[in-house]
């Protein structure tokens, strides 16, 4: 099946730096990738589309220039999150589908803790 | 706008007594109703996709079935390993790709 790798798992950062999250499809292409919020208790909320080899699609209220998304290739896709503050301590959980109606994969989230 | 409603949050089960939850959506189309489980300190990892009102899938003790307001997850003779977060999401027809979800309803079984 789809395999969605994220990479960190875990991140502890100071207020002011930078962070990147990597998504990867393991097994398959994906022109489309998302990326996904959680807060505890709280349903997945969708940040942005990662397009390969454009522009990201952001969501209304999500910061375009604090959280910078690359889709380079079809297997890789990267979440920036920069000047990061303590308010951005957060799950953030990437996916990908393989083919257009099939369900999404998701990988298994980076849980970030700013200080 | 597109909004998913599960109940109940949380619900605690025996082992081996059966129970239902319960997905309500409103979409301006329906293209698809997807079941996820969710472990702690986890992504969600997929069970089910449904597409059209009488439909229903079955896995293990999982069932989910949909009508064209809501889903339900029938959950049969659980044991201590189902215990997770369910989560509901749908994907509206003629828009974005991406998924919207409900809160999920936190499952604990108890040996």
């Amino acid at each position: 099946g789809a395999v969605v790798s994220q990479h960190p798992s875990r991140v502890i950062c100071k207020s002011g730096t930078s962070v990147k999250i990597e998504c990867r499809s393991l097994d398959f292409q994906a022109t489309t990738m998302f990326w996904y919020r959680q807060f505890p208790k709280k349903s997945l909320m969708l940040m942005a589309t990662s397009n390969e080899g454009s522009k990201a699609t952001y969501e209304q209220g999500v910061e375009k220039d604090k959280f910078l998304i690359n889709h380079a290739s079809l297997t890789l896709s990267t979440l920036t999150v920069t000047s990061a503050h303590p308010e951005d301590s957060s799950f953030y959980i990437c996916s990908a589908r393989d083919l257009r109606d099939s369900p999404l994969h998701f990988g298994n989230g980076t849980r970030l803790t700013v200080t | 706008e597109d909004q998913v409603t599960q109940s109940p949050e949380a619900l605690r089960l025996q082992e081996g007594e059966s129970s239902s939850l319960n997905c309500s959506y409103t979409v301006s189309g329906l293209r698809g109703l997807f079941w996820y489980r969710q472990d702690p300190g986890k992504g969600p990892e997929f069970l089910f996709t449904l597409y059209s009102a009488g439909e229903e899938k079955e896995k293990e003790r999982l069932k989910a079935t949909l009508t064209k307001k809501e889903s339900f997850l029938h959950i049969t003779a659980p044991k201590p390993e189902d215990s997770a977060t369910y989560l509901c999401a749908v994907q509206a027809s003629g828009g974005a790709d991406g998924l919207t979800f409900g809160k999920g309803t936190h499952l604990i079984i108890q040996p």
